[in-house]
């Protein structure tokens, strides 16, 4: 299994551009997020999905579409890029049972918005 | 929402040095697990441990749901085990999946 896999490892973009990071994962994990890693912030929330078709907000939402038409894919769209939304974005996979979660991170994107 | 705060924020040992890293949470939770993050960036499980106690080489971790804490232990620290640690939980109300991280532990291990 390759696990979780994200492209690309590395983007610049100017700001108003807009770009997908794309995720996927080959587990059949039914729950799918995205999270933004900032200096000092830790990482944080910003869009799930806890299978195909179904999306949900998370912490930091604003800027960001998601979509899940496929079980593996999960791309994360910047519409007009801002400099705010410089980051590293990491997408994370699980099987939903609640009883055991554990979950898996890809190996990130690194995004400048200059 | 569920707050997560990780102690101490900077560690620095001398390799063979022994540590111990701490989690507070501040309510129920039943998803919790420890990540270290190397100086690549990659985030890499290191336990799955919602409650009770385990172990995997010298890395140990501790989580006692009903105080709200969690430790990871690392004994005679190598300079791989540089990066910083993470501790993520989820919260106990219905979406144990979402994952809320605290700010995570620096730590410095020099030869």
């Amino acid at each position: 299994n390759a696990g979780v896999t994200q492209t690309p490892k590395f983007q610049v973009l100017k700001t108003g551009q807009s770009m997908t990071l794309q995720c996927a994962q080959d587990m059949n994990h039914e729950y799918m997020s995205w999270y933004r890693q900032d200096p000092g912030m830790g990482l944080r929330l910003i869009h799930y999905s806890v299978g195909a078709g179904i999306t949900d907000q998370g912490e930091v939402p604003n800027g960001y579409n998601v979509s899940r038409s496929t079980t593996e894919d999960f791309p994360l769209r910047l519409l007009s890029a801002a400099p705010s939304q410089t980051s590293v974005y990491f997408c994370a996979s699980s099987y939903l049972p609640r009883a055991y979660n554990e979950q898996f991170f890809g190996p990130g994107t690194r995004l400048t918005v200059l | 929402g569920i707050q997560v705060e990780q102690s101490p924020p900077d560690l620095i040992l001398q390799e063979g040095a022994n540590s111990t890293l701490r989690c507070n949470f501040s309510d129920s939770v039943n998803n919790l697990q420890w990540f270290h993050q190397n100086p690549w960036g990659q985030l890499i499980n290191l336990f799955y441990i919602p409650s009770g106690t385990k172990q995997n080489g010298r890395l140990s971790a501790t989580t006692v749901a009903t105080e709200r804490y969690s430790l990871l232990y690392i004994s005679s620290s190598q300079t791989t085990d540089s990066g910083v640690y993470f501790c993520a939980v989820g919260d106990s109300g219905g979406s144990n999946y979402k994952l809320t991280f605290g700010k995570g532990t620096l730590l410095t291990v020099n030869p």
